[in-house]
């Protein structure tokens, strides 16, 4: 059973650049089983989906986000990490990692952790 | 890519039939059976309660159940249970080889 944890700031300044690392137990993030990515849902709304990667080299990007959004993985860490720069208050949101495959079903939620833009 | 169109509230009595429709085009929900269905409870992560449009995953309840037609899925509960009262989500693979969701439905059991 695939068990995501999501770490990182929970405040960034607006401009600056969003960080944060999910790490994997139970599998793999080199496995050709999954696809390792990023969803975010803003206080009182619904989900949004920001992208993902695929055997750590194949990325896909929501192509709103596309400008600013990084998607990576370290397989020596069994992590992947989410980079989204120039941040608003628009990107304040919960965002969870989580593990897909190929794109059609989510299965494996992290937690989910609050990241708040402030001004 | 425009978010699928879900209605954003839906209410039933314990027992009774709801289903949750979901509206997308051909270039996602009508274009591939590659439509999923996600429970999330306030605070809670979501849970994925059907893919491929009407498998159900292990551990789902049977009362759970997905359809497709055309440009349009729906999400049917049966034998409503006050459990059930969560918002629900709907999810298709897109012809961008992307992912795009709806924008959530409240179920509210009376």
């Amino acid at each position: 059973q695939l068990q995501l944890q999501e770490s990182g700031p929970g405040l960034v300044k607006a401009s600056e650049t969003l960080s944060l690392t999910c790490t994997v137990s139970g599998g793999s993030i080199s496995s050709s089983s999954y696809f390792w990515g990023w969803i975010r849902q803003p206080p009182g709304k619904g989900l949004e989906w920001i992208g993902s990667v695929y055997y750590t080299v194949s990325t896909y990007y929501n192509p709103s986000l596309k400008s600013r959004v990084t998607i990576s993985a370290d397989s020596s860490k069994n992590q992947f990490s989410l980079n989204l720069s120039s941040v608003t208050a628009a990107d304040t949101a919960v965002y969870y990692c989580a593990s897909d495959t190929a794109m059609t079903r989510t299965e494996y939620w992290g937690q989910g952790t609050l990241v708040t833009v402030s001004s | 890519q425009s978010a699928l169109t879900q209605p954003a509230s839906v209410s039933g009595s314990p027992g009774q039939s709801i289903t949750i429709s979901c509206s997308g085009t051909s270039s996602d929900v009508g274009g591939y059976n590659y439509v999923s269905w996600y429970q999330q409870y306030p605070g809670k992560a979501p849970k994925l309660m059907i893919y491929d449009v009407s498998v159900r995953p292990s551990g789902v309840s049977d009362r759970f159940s997905g359809s497709k037609s055309g440009n349009t899925a729906s999400l049917t509960i049966s034998g409503l249970q006050a459990e059930d009262e969560a918002d629900y989500y709907c999810g298709s693979y897109t012809r961008s080889n992307t992912v795009v969701f709806g924008g959530g439905t409240k179920l509210t059991v009376l």
